[in-house]
């Protein structure tokens, strides 16, 4: 069954780094989306992204955050200057539809941000 | 912006009950989904429906939806200990706050 797949799955860094989440959608979906969820709380709406672009972002996805589609395959997250409070799961997304009517989200199993 | 919020905020029952979940959300949209969380691991999409939809089963789940009240439910029937994680519904990029279910055995 396809899946979504994250790399790394933890990753530790120094407050200041630079990290770049990756992300392996599934091979026919066209929608892409970055969550994020700190320890215990909700799961959080940073950014999707469609046919290059981004189609709509958070008040979180500031400019720290950007998203890129480097290649067929991946989808990435990077954070320029990472900050304690970007310590958090995050999760990538793919749908087949999106738009204004999106369809079913498939997630990865996340990727775990300690940021020291 | 849209934002679900889902009550009660944890829920316990034994094994076999029946577990009813709640969300609000605040503006109009074309489509809900309800997510299941695993802790510490990814979500799954449960079900989907959508805002001509009042209604919707699958297996042992069923979802209402009111969008006059801007409401939808999350029935569990028979529940199993297996169904123990967090539900979120999506408005629908969006996620709610979630319910933490127990199911004890």
């Amino acid at each position: 069954e396809p899946e979504v797949t994250q790399t790394p799955s933890h990753q530790v860094t120094q407050m200041g780094q630079e990290v770049i989440l990756r992300c392996v959608p599934i091979s026919n979906h066209l929608y892409f989306y970055w969550y994020r969820q700190i320890l215990g709380q909700k799961v959080e709406f940073l950014v999707s992204f469609y046919n290059n672009e981004i189609s709509e972002k958070s008040e979180i996805f500031d400019d720290q955050f950007s998203v890129e589609r480097p290649d067929g395959s991946n989808f990435t997250l990077k954070i320029r200057s990472t900050k304690l409070e970007d310590s958090a799961m995050y999760f990538c997304a793919s749908s087949q539809f999106g738009g204004g009517l999106p369809g079913e989200l498939f997630f990865g199993e996340g990727s775990r941000l300690t940021v020291l | 912006s849209q934002q679900g919020e889902e009550d009660p905020q944890a829920l316990s029952i034994q094994e076999g009950e029946n577990a009813t979940m709640n969300c609000s959300y605040k503006t109009s949209i074309n489509n809900l989904q309800w997510y299941r969380q695993n802790s510490g691991r990814g979500l799954v999409h449960l079900i989907l429906i959508r805002s001509n939809e009042r209604e919707k089963h699958s297996g042992r789940l069923r979802v209402t939806l009111d969008t006059s009240k801007k409401s939808s439910s999350l029935l569990i029937t028979a529940s199993r200990a297996a169904d123990t994680a967090s539900y979120f519904c999506a408005t629908p990029l969006i996620f709610g706050t979630g319910t933490l279910l127990a199911v004890q055995p």
